[in-house]
This record gives C-alpha cells, structure tokens and sequence, in this order.
C-alpha cells in the first residue's frame, strides 16, 4: 500500500522555526518528486514548493524563498520540511503529496501546525 | 503569475448532474486535476490529465478541458459527494490551485 506518514501537530511562537516530515512507504521514494501544500483554517490549497528525492533539487513558490527549505533522507524515504521565522499567517495545515501522472496521487494526513504566543 | 478561477459554490438535489468549471488563461493547453476534499480529511485525486479518472474513483466523475475552461461532472450526484472540489494545473514547474468549490447537496 503506498503510503506517506506525516509527523505529528506543532505548536510554535512567533519567530520560531518547525520542521515537518514525510515518511513514503509502498513505492520508491526516489522515483517520484515530492510537493509540499499548506492549508490555512477556512481556506484553499496553496502551493510551496516541490522537491526532487532523487538529486534533492528544490523549487520553492516565490512567497515562501529564503523562509522555506525542503530536504529528504533516502536511507529512509523521508522527506522534510522547515519553515523559518514562523508567524501567525502561518497556521495552517501542511501536506506532502506525491506527484505521478501530472497530479498529486497521494497526500500525507497532513500535519496541523499552530503559531500563538 | 498564473491564476485559476472557481465559482465558490454549487448546489444541487440528489441525482441531478453537478458541474464545476475552473477558468485559467489558454487552461486548455494545460494539463488540470481535480481533488476533492471532506472535511477534516487531506484531498483525494478524482481526475487526472483533463480527463483520466483513477482507479477506486466511481465512473459518475469525468473531467473535461477546452479553450480557457476545464470542467468537472459529476453525474447522479449522491448526498457522499458533497465536499470542496479543487482544481490544479502546472505553470512551468510551479504549482497553482484554484480557489475551490464547495458542493452542497440539498
């Protein structure tokens, strides 16, 4: 069963910086790229960026460069993503998603992150 | 930047045949996917490609794309699938979603 596994809810303070991860079982991890979607309470789906597990190449969305980075481990078919500078814009939920076919085939649980001092 | 459109909401009665459009410059050129999205759970994949349907999606799903619109059916609406309904497509190696949909079944 293909699955991706994600870490559990965070809370951070202004400032801060989270990481979340991204656990693919069920396919090889480095034949297809891994994206990172946030979802903030009430609202739609908007797109940070993708990452390559392969080379580990990154391309970020422009209102996120230099604030995100995304990285993997290939020993274990885990994929991360840290945020920088966290504020309260930044509550939201945070999926990883699998790119085959030109869409998003399969998303982690997604992973609730809290920003409140 | 690339940008797509959705109407924010559709409701229909049981049965009838939903459709929601999702309009973006020359879209038609592009590949578009359609997700949905129940509350508190992540999207699922309803169409991929324009018009590819994955496998464990019912047949009353299809998908189609012309000109500047894609489009998705749904036909014979059932009360399982009201949800938000989001559409997606590639601008270069960038990622855009549309604003979403939700789908009220009366």
């Amino acid at each position: 069963q293909v699955l991706l596994v994600q870490s559990g809810p965070e809370l951070k303070k202004p400032g801060a910086s989270v990481t979340v991860s991204c656990k693919a079982s069920g396919y090889t991890f480095t034949r297809h790229h891994m994206h990172w979607v946030r979802q903030a309470p009430g609202q739609g789906l908007e797109w940070m960026g993708i990452m390559n597990p392969s080379d580990g190449g990154t391309l970020y969305a422009q209102k996120f460069q230099g604030r995100v980075a995304l990285t993997r481990d290939t020993s274990t078919g885990t994929g991360y993503m840290e945020l920088y500078r966290l504020r309260s814009e930044d509550t939201a939920i945070y999926y990883c998603a699998r790119v085959n076919n030109q869409a998003f085939d399969i998303w982690g649980q997604g992973t609730m992150v809290t920003v409140s001092s | 930047s690339y940008e797509l459109t959705q109407p924010p909401s559709v409701s229909l009665s049981p049965g009838q045949t939903a459709r929601i459009t999702c309009s973006g410059d020359k879209l038609g050129q592009r590949y578009a996917a359609w997700y949905q999205q129940k509350p508190g759970q992540a999207p699922v994949l309803v169409i991929h490609q324009d018009t590819k349907r994955p496998s464990g999606i019912p047949e009353r799903f299809s998908g189609s794309s012309s000109g500047n619109t894609a489009t998705l059916t749904i036909s014979g609406t059932q009360a399982m699938d009201e949800a938000d309904y989001f559409c997606q497509a590639w601008d270069s190696s960038s990622v855009v979603f549309g604003g979403g949909t939700k789908l009220t079944v009366l």
